[in-house]
């Protein structure tokens, strides 16, 4: 079936660091990839997404391509911050009774030290 | 404006009791979706609804779980006679049009179950 596979956490950087966090899918069809991030205490939040092959998703210093030859939709960011400690998921969406169900991956830990 | 709220956030339960939470989504939206966070996992998909209409349930646990939409807005997931593998975060979304990929979450209902 489909599913979301991510690079097991939690991931430790300092600041100004460069991060990438894996991220790979499995789907029957086309699906729309996504980043979601859960701060500390907070709801999950869409932190950026791509549509189709090549795309890229990119805010807030994080970029992500669609890959479809690799399956992949790597999260990436040059420099990151303190603030950017969070958890990351990877997600797809099926399309479903006419709407979008999200599959999501167990999530990376990331702490950003000072 | 105003996101989609979840309460209680935090719900302690002895096993074999009842439990009902509840979902205001964004005031407008068409889909609502039901999520389960294990400790330390990513969401799974629950049940979906658009408009008062549940069009997808295959991922309830079990018949102790219902949730319903009477009115198109507000929804409410029930819990009955819990057990302790209940123990999560319940997470609610919705999104504005029916094939809309973009979810928006609450910050989720906390629930343990002793």
């Amino acid at each position: 079936g489909d599913s979301v596979t991510q690079m097991e956490g939690p991931v430790t950087l300092s600041e100004e660091a460069f991060l990438t966090i894996n991220c790979t899918y499995t789907a029957t069809g086309y699906p729309s990839l996504f980043w979601y991030v859960q701060y500390p205490g907070e709801g999950l939040q869409l932190l950026l997404k791509a549509t189709k092959a090549d795309d890229k998703g990119s805010n807030k210093g994080f970029e992500a391509t669609y890959r479809k030859e690799t399956t992949s939709f790597h999260l990436e960011k040059g420099s990151v911050q303190v603030s950017d400690s969070a958890v990351y998921f990877c997600a797809l969406s099926l399309l479903i009774q006419g709407a979008q169900k999200l599959v999501f991956g167990q999530g990376t830990r990331l702490t950003i030290n000072p | 404006g105003a996101g989609v709220s979840q309460s209680p956030r935090y719900k302690v339960a002895k096993r074999g009791q009842d439990v009902a939470l509840r979902c205001d989504p964004i005031s407008g939206h068409v889909s609502l979706f039901w999520y389960q966070q294990a400790l330390g996992q990513g969401p799974e998909f629950l049940t979906y609804f658009q408009n008062e209409a549940q069009l997808d349930k295959s991922g309830l646990p079990s018949d102790r779980f219902f949730a319903e939409r009477p009115e198109g807005s507000v929804s409410t997931l029930k819990i009955q006679r819990t057990q302790q593998e209940d123990s999560a975060v319940y997470l609610c979304a919705s999104s504005l049009r029916e094939i809309t990929d973009t979810q928006y979450f609450g910050p989720g209902t906390r629930l343990t179950v002793l």
